[in-house]
């Protein structure tokens, strides 16, 4: 099965930071990667796909990028609305599996 | 509207048993692979189970393989998930979620999906005695 390896699990930012976060698999999944985003309560949205695709409504200030193991989210400027739970997921082969997430919170 | 809607969670004994729903509607739900994920308490997210649009292909995760079964009645616009012989650690909150696109994306002799666009609003199984 693939591992995904999420990191940081917490970070602290605020508002106009530029946040990073790090998603690394245990063997290569080419691009087949997503990103999601979780707010308490809530179902999680999916941000980017295919490693580095917007998906449609997505705000220009998420990119992704990254191949094989090792991917990264990036947000540019940090908005209030972005304080939330980030998970990657690869969709190369059954299992599929989720990162641990990371959570960003308010600094 | 693109919607989907789960129900049928609700409180269980371990060894028990309980069968999901997830009704579909604003799309053509015959042409769209389906999953569930489950979420514990204040834990991350965990894929459990995926069927094919025509349920040809069907998969799980090895923590439910045997106890759950995947089915979908593309009549009726909805998925279900049969869970029996219920655990503790079954206990979360269960999500239905749409894979995208439709069809796949054929590459290298296989097909694959670029991730879960819509997802419902989930549906809380506790198990406990």
């Amino acid at each position: 099965d693939i591992q995904l390896t999420q990191s940081p699990s917490f970070l602290s930012a605020s508002v106009g930071d530029r946040v990073t976060i790090t998603c690394r698999a245990s063997q290569g999944i080419s691009s087949y990667l997503a990103w999601y985003q979780q707010k308490p309560g809530k179902a999680p949205k999916l941000l980017i796909y295919a490693a580095s695709t917007l998906q449609s409504g997505v705000p220009s200030r998420f990119s992704g990028s990254g191949s094989g193991t090792e991917f990264t989210l990036t947000i540019s400027s940090l908005q209030p609305e972005d304080f939330a739970t980030y998970y990657c997921q690869q969709l190369n082969s059954y299992p599929r599996t989720f990162g641990g997430g990371t959570k960003v919170e308010i600094k | 509207e693109v919607q989907l809607v789960e129900s049928g969670g609700g409180l269980v004994k371990p060894g028990g048993s309980l069968r999901l729903s997830c009704a579909a509607s604003g799309f053509t739900f015959s042409s769209y692979s389906m999953n569930w994920v489950r979420q514990a308490p204040g834990k991350g997210l965990e894929w459990v189970s995926s069927i094919s649009s025509s349920s040809s292909y069907i998969y799980y995760a090895d923590s439910v393989k045997g106890r759950f079964t995947i089915s979908r009645d593309n009549a009726k616009n909805s998925l279900y998930l049969q869970m029996n012989s219920l655990r503790a650690e079954d206990t979360a909150v269960y999500y239905c979620a749409r894979d995208w696109p439709s069809p796949p994306i054929a590459a290298a002799g296989d097909y694959y999906y670029y991730g879960m666009d819509v997802w419902g609003q989930g549906t809380t199984v506790t198990v406990s005695s």
